[in-house]
């Protein structure tokens, strides 16, 4: 079964609204959890480090004032896109890992964006 | 960033083996990750290899040269299924934060 859930699986909203998305670790407890986002035939990206009871970490040329990460429990991390444009359109993931076993990491099924 | 350079695409036969390499530069080198990426999913974790050497899993199998910059992805026994994105990251140690760049991916095609 799914480690990790996100809700909602897509999103369409309109330019300057702000959208919020949920990312649940389902199998345990997660300190950390990671967002990225993925542009269409591009690659992969990396956009925060969220950690649980702290302020997330985030990638360079990220706007951490525009992209809002919120870890308020270890099972919940959001992401909230603030004032969305629609070149903020793209596919965002999120992911936890264990390293108890060795590294093993777990993605959700990503989120849809699309600005209008 | 970084330079982390991976072929854009490749073919290999079902049940033949394939090796995707990932070259990147060594400053700062603080662990490598495999992804796998099906179209229009999200990705699954391969592996993550932060010392030098062989790591298998399965099929799979994962390698590292810390001195050389250089990290490939072995997939054994080939299946229509391993038709994927394959993805290269690096994470680097950077002005005290740690930084994780992707390579662009290598589209793996498997044919009968």
């Amino acid at each position: 079964g799914a480690v990790v859930s996100q809700h909602p699986s897509w999103v369409i909203c309109k330019s300057g609204t702000s959208v919020k998305i949920e990312c649940r670790s389902l199998d345990f407890q997660a300190t950390t959890m990671f967002w990225y986002r993925q542009f269409p035939k591009q690659s992969l990206m990396l956009m925060a480090t969220s950690n649980e009871g702290s302020k997330a970490t985030y990638e360079q040329g990220v706007e951490k004032d525009k992209f809002l990460i919120n870890h308020a429990s270890l099972t919940l991390s959001t992401l909230t896109v603030t004032s969305a444009h629609p070149e903020d359109s793209s596919f965002y993931i999120c992911s936890v890992f264990t390293s108890g076993r060795g590294y093993e990491q777990y993605f959700g099924p990503g989120t849809r964006l699309t600005v209008t | 960033g970084q330079n982390i350079d991976q072929p854009t695409e490749m073919t290999a036969t079902e049940g033949a083996i394939v090796q995707i390499n990932c070259t990147y530069q060594t400053s700062g080198f603080n662990g490598l990750f495999w992804y796998q990426q099906h179209a229009g999913e999200a990705p699954t974790f391969l592996s993550y290899n932060v010392l030098d050497g062989l790591e298998e899993k399965g099929r799979f199998s994962s390698f590292l040269s810390r001195s050389k910059g250089y990290s490939y992805l072995l997939l054994k026994e080939l299946q229509m299924k391993d038709s994927a994105s394959y993805l290269c990251a690096v994470r680097f140690d950077q002005t005290g934060a740690n930084n994780l760049f992707f390579g662009t991916g290598t589209r793996l095609t498997v044919i009968p």
